[in-house]
């Protein structure tokens, strides 16, 4: 079975903080994990991706993550927070079963706070 | 690239009729599509894939006669929500596959916001 664990319901940061978004997945195999943000009555849209290579990898907005293997994580990071980085971010892994099905966590909210 | 858009992104329907909801990958071509339902603050939930040419596979606990789904074109997929009840009120999201992408990953429309009176 595989499952993404985001511990944290909403995160709080000042604007110019470094801001973390945690995520933790359980999948056999090599994991192939995904970001994604949501705002407001919007659909998701792409962050970034780990397939396989360097462990940050580097998405959209200035946004990064690093994937650890011993720790099975892959949380979100970004050196300086924005107002507008408020939203919803969800974490998801594709299945090894079914390379179609994507598990998605259960989101975490950020707030960006001038 | 990969954009996928969803139509209509709002609608507003009375309890026992049916609503169409249409997800178009705008410049690649999806052989596989997928409905997602989010409640409020509420994760993503996988009702079904839409493969072209064929039919849907329902996720367990989803009513695959209330929930039709049909995937006419590798760039078009319908979801029909029959006999709508307040209940079926939700945002409603699809995703598309690149089948030119090792990693599967998804591209999400916009979604739609159904409201059942």
């Amino acid at each position: 079975a595989q499952s993404v664990a985001q511990p944290e319901d909403q995160v709080n940061v000042a604007e110019g903080n470094p801001l973390t978004v945690k995520c933790t997945y359980s999948v056999s195999g090599n994991p192939y994990l995904f970001w994604y943000v949501q705002y407001p009555n919007r659909g998701l849209q792409f962050l970034l991706k780990y397939i396989t290579g360097d462990n940050l990898v580097k998405g959209s907005y200035g946004f990064e993550a690093e994937f650890n293997k011993s720790q099975t994580s892959f949380h979100l990071k970004k050196p300086s927070a924005l107002v507008s980085d408020s939203a919803l971010y969800f974490c998801a892994v594709r299945g090894a079963d079914n390379f179609n099905k994507f598990y998605f966590g259960s989101g975490t909210k950020l707030n960006v706070k001038p | 690239g990969a954009v996928v858009s969803q139509h209509p992104s709002w609608v507003i329907c009375k309890s026992g009729t049916s609503v169409k909801i249409e997800c178009r990958s705008l410049d690649f071509q999806a052989t596989t599509m997928f409905w997602y339902r989010q409640f409020p603050k509420q994760s993503l939930m996988l009702m079904a894939t839409s493969n072209e040419g064929s039919k849907a596979t329902y996720e367990q606990g989803v009513e695959k006669d209330k929930f039709l789904i049909n995937h006419a074109s590798l760039t078009l997929s319908t979801l029909t929500v029959t006999s709508a009840h307040p209940e079926d009120s939700s945002f409603y999201i699809c995703s598309a596959r690149d089948g030119n992408s090792r990693a599967y990953e998804q591209y999400f429309g916009p979604g739609t916001r159904l409201t059942v009176t």
